[in-house]
């Protein structure tokens, strides 16, 4: 099994709004990801968590927030956001973190989510 | 930046095999290439990776050459299913595990 599920499909947000994606596996990794898509451009990365401790800022602004209160969940916590922040959000889960060979990243869906 | 270099589309006809290239000439020796699929407004999917030899599971075949500088991924006999953009990665050490993705192929499957 190699699924990683990620809620809400779509969300649509006003720039004054707080909301929460969130991340889900259970297959025992240790690191998760989230990357940003947007249209017809590759997935950028923007965090790295490894044993649950936040290890790769990808200098995102701070309207994004990560948090993964456990090895199984990982949220991505929004706030003011801007519309050119309208994108596919992806997660994505490894075994091992940082382990040549061993860390392949599984993805999730994605979150599509609308700015208005 | 992306370490790979990959034709921005391709078109192969149902059942044949698509030979997708890719060359990583600033490859370092114990760097992996991966390869990844993503099919319109999904998540990308994992398909194979390798260091140095050949590589084969249930989805396809990784070639990768003697000097490492390039590599080709085979989708056996392909299907209209496997229609997407192909992404060729070069896993860099030492970063985390970060994965950085260039352009990809858009990989057309026609009847």
């Amino acid at each position: 099994d190699t699924e990683v599920t990620q809620t809400p499909k779509h969300l649509v947000m006003g720039m004054t709004n707080k909301k929460s994606l969130k991340c889900e596996q259970h297959m025992g990794h240790r690191a998760m990801y989230w990357y940003k898509q947007k249209a017809k451009k590759p997935p950028e990365l923007m965090f790295v968590y490894s044993y649950e401790k936040l290890s790769i800022n990808e200098s995102v602004p701070s309207r994004f927030s990560p948090e993964c209160p456990n090895s199984s969940l990982l949220n991505l916590h929004l706030h003011a956001l801007q519309p050119e922040d309208s994108a596919l959000y992806l997660c994505a889960s490894s075994q091992t973190p940082g382990a040549s060979g061993l860390d392949t990243q599984y993805f999730g869906p994605g979150t599509r989510l609308t700015v208005l | 930046d992306a370490k790979t270099t990959q034709p921005p589309s391709m078109d192969c006809a149902e059942g044949r095999a698509a030979n997708l290239p890719c060359n990583h000439s600033t490859i370092s020796g114990n760097e992996y290439v991966y390869w990844y699929r993503q099919i319109h407004s999904q998540g990308p999917q994992y398909i194979i990776h390798g260091l140095k030899n050949n590589e084969t599971n249930e989805m396809a075949s990784l070639i990768i050459t003697e000097d490492r500088k390039s590599s080709t991924l085979i989708l056996p006999h392909a299907t209209l299913r496997d229609t997407a953009v192909y992404y060729c990665i070069v896993r860099v050490e030492n970063q985390g595990g970060k994965l950085i993705f260039g352009q990809g192929t858009e990989l057309s499957v026609k009847p």
